[in-house]
């Protein structure tokens, strides 16, 4: 597709349940990021890929966050046990290459509430 | 550990005059500078950026400054426009090879007619 395109745009879950969030990238693109946004606040790094290794996973806040890119293209955030304070947007990027300064392409984001 | 502020959450100016949108950060290790921009509902949409190396980028209506010495960038519409009307993010990277970023909290621009 010609943008980067994250699944559900919305999801509601209830405190302790399980949920899975879908990143598309665009095709091709070899680093994709994963971004946390709370509400009033800017975008806070979760995890870094480059094709399917993940390099870095420092942003991520807990352990019962976990991403995958098995294949180098689609993402999947899973996020175990949700709590109430995991509520957020989360944001899905890519870039073409690795290291770009020119800024990379953000995807709608899913907001995710845990009731 | 806010890295990089943006201390004003908002901002209003009329049309055809300047907006002047401010950031400061604190890492020294940051060597590139970004500015976005993002509508409701949507992703932040990537606007200009510049390098260390530089103090100052053009593009068309927008202007990033950058003061090194200060740790302080700003970013310069003019003429402001009611479609300029969305919420701004500054972001600085640095440190990584890949391009991770550290964003500001952003400040609501508002042009009015």
């Amino acid at each position: 597709g010609a943008g980067v395109s994250q699944s559900p745009r919305y999801k509601v879950a209830k405190r302790g349940q399980d949920v899975a969030l879908r990143c598309d990238p665009i095709s091709g693109h070899v680093s994709l990021f994963w971004y946390q946004q709370a509400l009033g606040q800017g975008p806070e790094f979760l995890t870094y890929f480059q094709n399917e290794a993940q390099l870095d996973k420092s942003g991520l806040p807990s352990d019962r966050f976990f991403a995958e890119r098995p294949e180098g293209s689609v993402s999947t955030l899973k996020i175990q046990r949700t709590q109430q304070e995991d509520s957020a947007v989360y944001l899905c990027a890519s870039s073409l290459r690795q290291g770009t300064n020119d800024g990379y392409t953000f995807g709608s984001g899913t907001r995710l509430t845990v009731v | 550990d806010q890295q990089v502020k943006q201390n004003s959450p908002s901002l209003s100016v009329q049309e055809g005059r300047i907006s002047i949108l401010n950031c400061d950060y604190t890492n020294s290790m940051f060597d590139y500078f970004l500015w976005y921009k993002k509508y409701p509902a949507e992703g932040p949409t990537f606007l200009i950026s510049i390098s260390s190396i530089k103090d100052k980028n053009e593009d068309g209506r927008f202007t990033v400054f950058l003061n090194k010495s200060a740790k302080h960038l700003s970013l310069h519409i003019v003429p402001s426009q009611p479609g300029d009307s969305a919420v701004y993010f500054c972001a600085a990277g640095g440190g990584t090879s890949y391009g991770k970023l550290t964003f500001g909290q952003g400040t609501i621009l508002t042009v009015h007619p």
